[in-house]
Parts: structure tokens; sequence; C-alpha cells
């Protein structure tokens, strides 16, 4: 099935670790972006990706780094892990301008003992 | 600084009613407005979108209305079933270089057969 392909989706990490959520779409999407979702918070901006070979900041970047490796594929780093950065992250891609909304992953949920 | 808030945060309803889901936004210079569902588990699924010149849209049992000059969306759902039980999320989409989405933070939705 067409859509936004995340993996893993779960995975448990230790304060200080470092891991990579990964990210890929097969719609031709120009842009990409990372969302992190609290209870009762909503869906938060973290980074986003308005083509292959840019990034520019969300709402909440600190603590996380992403990379566009080309149009399909966009990651998320967390460098050192923390517990406040325990969330479900969710990854999204649109063509902005054309009218449509944003195609969502399933999720990876992260817990950071 | 564009705030989303919903209203109310869960609502349980029998079977066959009639129901209105509430969305507030604080700054009417919107691009449009999205409702998505989100089931358990699951990422987000767009059911409506609303231009900023358009009133009201509909799709099956649904009907999302939009009124920029109030800061107002509801979301309406005619003969509930227990298969709209599911979160759902307004999220209303800013003019900047990129797709600014901002979400609310849901109403959880029970429908009891």
């Amino acid at each position: 099935n067409a859509g936004v392909t995340q993996t893993p989706k779960f995975q448990v990490l230790k304060t200080g670790q470092s891991m990579t959520l990964q990210c890929a779409q097969d719609m031709n999407h120009n842009s990409m972006y990372w969302y992190r979702q609290d209870p009762g918070m909503g869906l938060r901006l973290i980074y986003y990706s308005a083509s292959e070979g840019t990034t520019d900041k969300g709402e909440v970047p600190n603590g996380y780094n992403v990379s566009r490796l080309n149009k399909r594929e966009f990651s998320l780093r967390l460098e050192s892990a923390a517990p406040s950065q325990t969330s479900v992250y969710f990854c999204a891609s649109n063509t902005p301008g054309q009218i449509q909304p944003q195609h969502f992953g399933d999720g990876t949920r992260l817990s950071i003992l | 600084k564009q705030e989303v808030t919903q209203i109310p945060a869960a609502l349980s309803v029998p079977e066959g009613e009639n129901l209105v889901l509430n969305c507030s936004f604080t700054d009417s210079a919107i691009y449009n407005l999205q409702w998505f569902r989100q089931d358990p588990g699951k990422g987000l699924t767009s059911l409506l979108l609303i231009q900023s010149s358009q009133r009201e849209q509909t799709s099956g049992r649904l009907n999302a209305s939009l009124d920029k000059s109030s800061g107002r969306s509801t979301l309406y759902i005619a003969a509930s079933q227990p298969g709209d039980s599911a979160t759902y999320l307004c999220a209303v989409m800013e003019v900047t270089s990129y797709d600014k989405v901002i979400f609310g933070p849901g109403t959880s939705l029970s429908v009891i057969p």
C-alpha cells in the first residue's frame, strides 16, 4: 500500500542512548515532517523538510537532529535520549500548495527510562 | 501565536445519536482547517479539509463547518456508530514557507452499542 512507513513501531531506550527513527514515503511528496504527540497537547512539529537536501526547525527541535536522505526518506535522530523525549513520534508528508492534507505514518512509540 | 482548543476532551454517546465536536482557534488568518481521525495505535487520517474561503464540507455522515470570524469549527457526526469511536483532532494550517499545521489536543469519542 502506498503511504508513509515508519520504523520501528516501538522502542525502549535508556537515558543517554541514541537512536534513529526512520520514515519513508512513496507518494513522491516534496515535504516531510516529524511530529511528537504527548497526552493533552496534540501534535507538535519537531523538524520539517521542504525538499530534498533542506531541513528546518519546527516548534520543539531541541534534542533532535534530522536528515533528508533523498526525496523518499526523512530520519529523526536522538543523540542522547532523555525521559522528556518519551512520546509517540509521527512522520508525515505532502506537497505544499496542492490543498491536500498531510499523510501520516502509524507512529513510533518511544519510551526513555 | 495560534492556539487550537477542542471541547470536550472526551465524549461518550449511545449508538444512533447525532453529535457535535467543537474546535476553536485564536488567529483567523488561516489557509485551511482540517479534521483528522486517530484510531488507537495508529496515525492520523484526514476526514475533511475546509479551505478558508469555504463554509463547510460534507463526507457521508460527516459535516464540518468553519466560521473564521469567530474562530470556530464544528464536526457534526450523524447517526453515530460504534465504528466511529476514535480520537478526533482539528488542525489549522497557516500560510508560511511550508505547510505549518497546528493541532488541537483532540476529542476522544466513544460510541456505546
